[in-house]
């Protein structure tokens, strides 16, 4: 059984550019979570998709999209990147029952430094 | 706004004694509690939780407890090995009215077990 996967690992951007992160489910999870990590913080929410539709989000703004695929993988795009979006981007895997009560399967994350 | 805080940022405990993190919450929406463990590097793993309709869940060395009355919620580990040592993180989620597996997160307390 595969664990989440993401990539990258590490990048770096300056300020204004965008950037795609990427996440493979783990094998027969339904559910994919993005959450946010910036420094010292706990993580936060940033949005959930379920079956290839977006099933709630957090206080983030618009340019905060993603995407769903047939396969349950997952992508996060962020436009118009500042630097407060510096952070580790964790993506979340879930069967639909379990995102129930929130055991989620994390990714180790992918860090973004922006400059 | 925090809804789930964890006011202690560090926590240092010799092997073999007890490991007390605590945790408290200001969403009384909240009926599902988790800990979830973090190495560096690795994202975060799930390591115990609670329904709001008990007040102690226990696996192993890992004990919760849950006083709904005083919105406080602990992790005991008893005892401590120095493989403990993480950041730990509470977190809450709702069942009811929100994003199904959305998770609330705590700041995170370093746990140090030193031999």
């Amino acid at each position: 059984e595969t664990g989440v996967t993401q990539s990258p690992t590490h990048l770096i951007k300056t300020r204004g550019q965008q950037v795609t992160l990427r996440c493979s489910s783990q094998s027969g999870h339904n559910t994919v979570s993005w959450y946010q990590q910036a420094l010292g913080q706990g993580p936060q929410f940033i949005f959930q998709y379920y079956r290839e539709e977006e099933n709630g989000r957090g206080n983030f703004p618009p340019r905060f999209s993603g995407l769903q695929f047939p396969n349950y993988s997952s992508e996060l795009n962020v436009n118009a990147l500042e630097l407060d979006d510096s952070a580790l981007y964790l993506c979340a895997s879930s069967f639909a029952t379990s995102a129930n009560t929130g055991e989620l399967f994390f990714g180790e994350g992918s860090r973004l430094t922006v400059l | 706004d925090q809804q789930v805080k964890q006011n202690s940022p560090s926590l240092s405990v010799q092997e073999g004694r007890i490991s007390i993190l605590n945790c408290d919450y200001t969403n009384s929406m909240f009926d599902y509690f988790l800990w979830y463990k973090k190495y560096p590097a690795e994202g975060p793993t799930f390591l115990i939780s609670i329904s709001s309709i008990k007040d102690k869940n226990e696996d192993g060395r890992f004990t919760v407890f849950l006083n709904k009355s005083a919105k406080h919620l602990s992790l005991h580990i008893v005892p401590s090995q120095p493989g403990d040592s993480a950041v730990y993180f509470c977190a809450a989620s709702a069942r009811r009215g929100s994003t199904l597996g959305r998770l609330y997160f705590g700041r995170g307390t370093q746990l140090t077990v030193w031999p």
